[in-house]
C-alpha cells in the first residue's frame, strides 16, 4: 500500500516568506508526527496530532511555526517570516495507534532551503 | 532526561566486512522501547527493529543482529558481511512508555566500499 508522502520533495524560500509543507499519512493512521532534521543530526520532534488533535506541540522553535491536521487525515506545516535557520528537513510520520509498541512510518521529507 | 548517544559520526568498511555500530541511551523510566533506523540518500527513515527495555534477548534478522544490554545502557547493531548497498546513515531512537516522540542519536554514517 502506499505510504506516507509529503510535498513539495524540496523548497525554497527567500528570507522573510511563508512556506506551507504537506503531509498525506497512511490512510487510517490516527497519529501523525513532524519532525525537523536538521544537516547532519538526528531528526528532532515538532508536534504530534491524534486525529485532528494537536496533542503536544512543544517541540516548535517558535511561534512562526504552526502546524494543523482540520481533517484527522492530511497534516500542513506552515512556517510564517522563514529565516535561515529553518533551513532543514521537514520529515512527517504516521502511525496506526498511539501507543509506543506501534511504529512510526516515516515519509521522504521536504527540504526547505531558506536563502 | 533523556538522551541518545551515537558516539561514531562515520565509518568506512569494505565489502563483506563485519560492522558493529554503537548506541548508548540515557533515562530514568523503567519502560522504555528503544529503535533502529536506516535513512538511505533517498531521506526516508526505514524501520528496522524495535525493542523493549523488559525484552534483553538478542535478536538476529538475517545480517542484522542487535544487541540489548541494560547493564550499559547499550542497543548495539551489528551487519554481518556488510554489502554496499548497506551504505546509509543510521539513527538508533529512544522513546518513553509515558510518551509517543522519537528521541533520536545524531546517527552514524555507514560506508560499505566496494
Amino acid at each position: 500500500g502506499a505510504g506516507v508522502s509529503q510535498s513539495p520533495r524540496y523548497k525554497v524560500a527567500k528570507r522573510g516568506q511563508d512556506v506551507a509543507l504537506r503531509c498525506d499519512p497512511i490512510s487510517g493512521h490516527v497519529s501523525l508526527f513532524w519532525y525537523q532534521q536538521a544537516l547532519g543530526q538526528g531528526p528532532e520532534f515538532l508536534t504530534y496530532f491524534q486525529n485532528e488533535a494537536q496533542l503536544d506541540k512543544s517541540g516548535l522553535p517558535s511561534d512562526r511555526f504552526f502546524a494543523e491536521r482540520p481533517e484527522g487525515s492530511v497534516s500542513t506545516l506552515k512556517i510564517q517570516r522563514t529565516q535561515q535557520e529553518d533551513s532543514a528537513v521537514y520529515l512527517c510520520a504516521s502511525s496506526k495507534h498511539q501507543g509506543p509498541t506501534y511504529e512510526q512510518y516515516f515519509g521522504p521529507g521536504t527540504r526547505l532551503t531558506v536563502t | 532526561a533523556q538522551k541518545v548517544t551515537q558516539a561514531q559520526t562515520e565509518i568506512s568498511v569494505v565489502e563483506k566486512e563485519d560492522v558493529t555500530l554503537d548506541c548508548v541511551y540515557e533515562t530514568r523510566d523503567t519502560t522504555y522501547y528503544l529503535f533502529w533506523y536506516k535513512q538511505p540518500p533517498s531521506g526516508e527513515l526505514v524501520f528496522l527493529i524495535r525493542r523493549n527495555s523488559f525484552d534483553e534477548q538478542n535478536e538476529i534478522s538475517g545480517r542484522y543482529s542487535w544487541n540489548f544490554q541494560k547493564s550499559t545502557s547499550s542497543f548495539n547493531f551489528t551487519i554481518t558481511a556488510s554489502q554496499v548497498v548497506d551504505s546509509a546513515v543510521y539513527f538508533c531512537a529512544l522513546r518513553m512508555d509515558s510518551s509517543y516522540k522519537l528521541i533520536f542519536g545524531s546517527g552514524t554514517r555507514l560506508l560499505v566500499r566496494p
